[in-house]
């Protein structure tokens, strides 16, 4: 199963933009989704596919995808924001899934 | 609004067998793929596998070995099984709902959602 690397940790400052990327051979084939953890808490979606949100979560959360680097954006980057930050994807090869190791985003 | 309920032992001794299982409230349970994460303390989050309502089971190669997931459509439950637990399995496991699409041309898109609570497990002797 191939890999995705993640910087393990990023810092913006309070309203400024923040771009969290993650790197894998699977994306050229696979669209990263992104989950935000923040402590004690369970994983929670924030994009999937080509740039979709769920319900609920604020438009400032944008993805995108360059060969093989996907990329989460947060454009005006609030207090709430700071959390734990992990993309997935699907090998195609095999079929199995992997996650990145996980950005630290700090929010100064 | 669908949600998983998760349940199972949280404390286990060196090479005994972790049973999880988790329930499906709401929506369809047959167009998914219901998956199993884990994150030990501190840690990242590692996908241990994945089944569909047909019963096909997708396993992490890392843990093929000592893993069995299972469904009951009946019940809309899936279950994980993990044999011959060590300290490094301690982590807190997740059940999740998978999903995956087909994007033209040629791309695909999975992603996990709703989440359960996660389960705490610990061994340790």
């Amino acid at each position: 199963s191939s890999e995705l690397t993640q910087d393990p940790a990023v810092s913006v400052a309070l309203g400024q933009t923040v771009r969290i990327t993650c790197q894998g051979d699977s994306l050229r084939n696979y669209y990263a989704s992104w989950y935000q953890q923040k402590p004690g808490q369970a994983p929670a979606l924030v994009i999937y596919g080509k740039n979709n949100r769920p319900s609920g979560i604020p438009d400032r959360f944008s993805g995108s995808i360059s060969g093989n680097t996907a990329s989460l954006t947060i454009t005006g980057a609030q207090a709430e924001d700071e959390a734990d930050y992990f993309c997935n994807s699907r090998d195609s090869s095999d079929n199995l899934q992997v996650f990145g190791g996980g950005t630290k985003l700090t929010v100064l | 609004q669908v949600q998983l309920q998760q349940w199972g032992a949280g404390l286990l001794k060196p090479s005994e067998t972790l049973s999880l299982t988790c329930a499906v409230y709401g929506g369809s349970f047959s167009d998914y793929y219901w998956t199993w994460i884990r994150q030990p303390p501190g840690k990242g989050l590692e996908w241990i596998g994945e089944i569909n309502y047909s019963g096909s089971p997708k396993y992490n190669t890392s843990l093929k070995s000592r893993l069995t997931i299972s469904v009951d459509p009946s019940k809309n439950q899936f279950s994980l099984k993990l044999k011959s637990m060590t300290v490094a399995d301690t982590a807190v496991y997740y059940c999740a709902r998978g999903h995956w699409v087909r994007v033209p041309p040629t791309a695909f898109a999975n992603w996990f959602d709703p989440w359960g609570q996660g389960t705490l497990v610990t061994v340790s002797s």
